[in-house]
């Protein structure tokens, strides 16, 4: 299983953030099908963001819940992120993961894109 | 709010050597199924985070037996039974029983 992250690189403040994650080797559909995103600001640790499952349940960190959406999108074997009114504090790498066990066991990664946000 | 709190920070460690990282949580991780939900990773220099460990003590998948974790409720441990060279990043502790939350990362580096 493969899990590829696209998008702009580089997002103006109060903007939309949208990225993409693309599923291969796999259907990104199915019962114990859950997909996360999960950020990390440059030399910094690691931020859950929010998780969806194949039937387009979703779960959002708290902290972020009210500008994240997440989707699905099983025609494409995608599912997508949305982060709305971004400032300088959601710079970071954003990486796309498939739960084993939803909330938990993080078991593939994708390989993680940088978003700056700057005007 | 859930914290999970990790030790140490920076870890330098011998080749051959016993390495040892704690990962404390202010709540129970002790599902209803019994399972405990904590998660360990590493992260290599300029890498995406690998699963080492799931639900506590669950090897994952092409991890060398040299790993294990044990623990349960609010006290885990991550232990390296023989540093190698590769072993070098930073590991995280995830816990998600209540919303996912990674502990601060301990850095590894070899002496």
């Amino acid at each position: 299983l493969q899990l590829q992250e696209a998008g702009p690189g580089l997002v103006k403040p109060s903007e939309t953030l949208s990225l993409t994650c693309t599923v291969s080797g796999g259907s990104i559909n199915g019962r114990n099908n859950y997909w996360g995103w999960i950020r990390q600001p440059p030399g910094k640790g690691l931020e859950w963001i929010g998780s969806i499952h194949s039937n387009g349940n979703t779960y959002y960190n708290p902290s972020l819940n009210s500008r994240v959406s997440m989707s699905v999108d099983t025609s494409k074997n995608q599912f997508s992120l949305r982060l709305s009114s971004v400032t300088a504090a959601d710079t970071a790498i954003y990486y796309c993961a498939k739960h084993d066990l939803w909330l938990v066991q993080l078991a593939y990664w994708g390989q993680g894109t940088l978003v700056t946000v700057s005007s | 709010d859930v914290v999970t709190t990790q030790s140490p920070l920076s870890l330098p460690v011998t080749p051959g050597e016993p390495a040892s990282i704690s990962c404390r949580s202010s709540q129970s991780l002790l599902h209803s199924n019994g399972y405990n939900y904590l998660d360990w990773y590493l992260q290599r220099p300029g890498q995406s985070p690998q699963l080492l460990i799931y639900l506590g003590s669950n090897r994952a998948s092409g991890v060398p037996d040299r790993f294990s974790g044990s623990g349960s409720g609010t006290d885990f441990t991550l232990k390296i039974s023989r540093v190698e060279a590769e072993d070098v990043g930073v590991y995280f502790c995830m816990q998600g029983l209540q919303i996912p939350v990674f502990g601060q990362g301990t850095k590894l580096e070899i002496k």
